[in-house]
């Protein structure tokens, strides 16, 4: 079974930053592209972040291009986001997802990231 | 940046009912559509791939069409268990990008 658990949300201040960690199991994690997807409160879905299995190609959306930043480490199986000049607007269920052209087919649970002073 | 459209936002039918949501990209996606369902408080579920493809474990009365700008989910007998918020999702630019989703209730 494909579990995917985030973790590292929490309150943090306009300007602040946070780090965000998604724990994978149950595939092979270095072969498949990871994302970052995130809901703001009764808001849709928005694609933030992606990186393939080699971290050879990575991509962002424009509305956190040069605040954030998406790692991998293979070794253990996890996804990383580096979130830095956070803002009120990045409030917001951030998941992680697997996948990639053909669609994001596994999701974790998500964690709760609240920008506010 | 692709922009994804939803119609309608919202939407409320009976049980057994045909329910049809369109979904439109403001420029050609070939066939690289993907649906979601979402139920308050859980993760999105993924539904269908490639416009058409249903993912496994996906009940058969969820379909999917469409290509180029024009893709619609249909829902062919609507079940109580299918009340949830519907998102496609275009993965043709290496930006992906969602719709705003379709609100879906049961009468």
């Amino acid at each position: 079974e494909v579990q995917l658990v985030e973790s590292g949300g929490g309150l943090v201040k306009p300007g602040g930053s946070l780090r965000l960690s998604c724990a994978v199991s149950g595939l092979t994690f270095s072969t498949y592209t990871m994302n970052w997807v995130r809901q703001a409160p009764g808001k849709g879905l928005e694609w933030v972040s992606s990186i393939s299995g080699s971290s050879s190609y990575i991509y962002y959306a424009d509305s956190v291009k040069g605040r954030f930043t998406i790692s991998r480490d293979n070794a253990r199986s996890s996804l990383y986001l580096q979130m830095n000049s956070l803002r009120a607007e990045d409030t917001a269920v951030y998941y992680c997802a697997e996948g990639g052209s053909y669609g994001l087919e596994n999701w974790g649970q998500g964690t709760l990231v609240t920008v506010s002073s | 940046d692709i922009q994804m459209t939803q119609s309608p936002s919202s939407l409320s039918a009976f049980v057994g009912d045909r329910v049809t949501i369109t979904c439109r990209a403001s420029q050609s996606i070939s066939s690289d559509l993907n649906w979601y369902q979402q139920k308050p408080g859980k993760a999105p579920t993924f539904l269908i791939y490639g416009a058409s493809n249903l993912q496994y474990g996906v009940p058969s009365r969820f379909s999917g069409s469409g290509s180029g700008t024009d893709f619609t989910l249909t829902i062919s007998s609507l079940q109580p268990e299918d009340s949830a918020t519907y998102f496609c999702q275009q993965s043709y630019s290496t930006l992906y990008s969602f719709g705003q989703g379709t609100k879906l209730e049961i009468k």
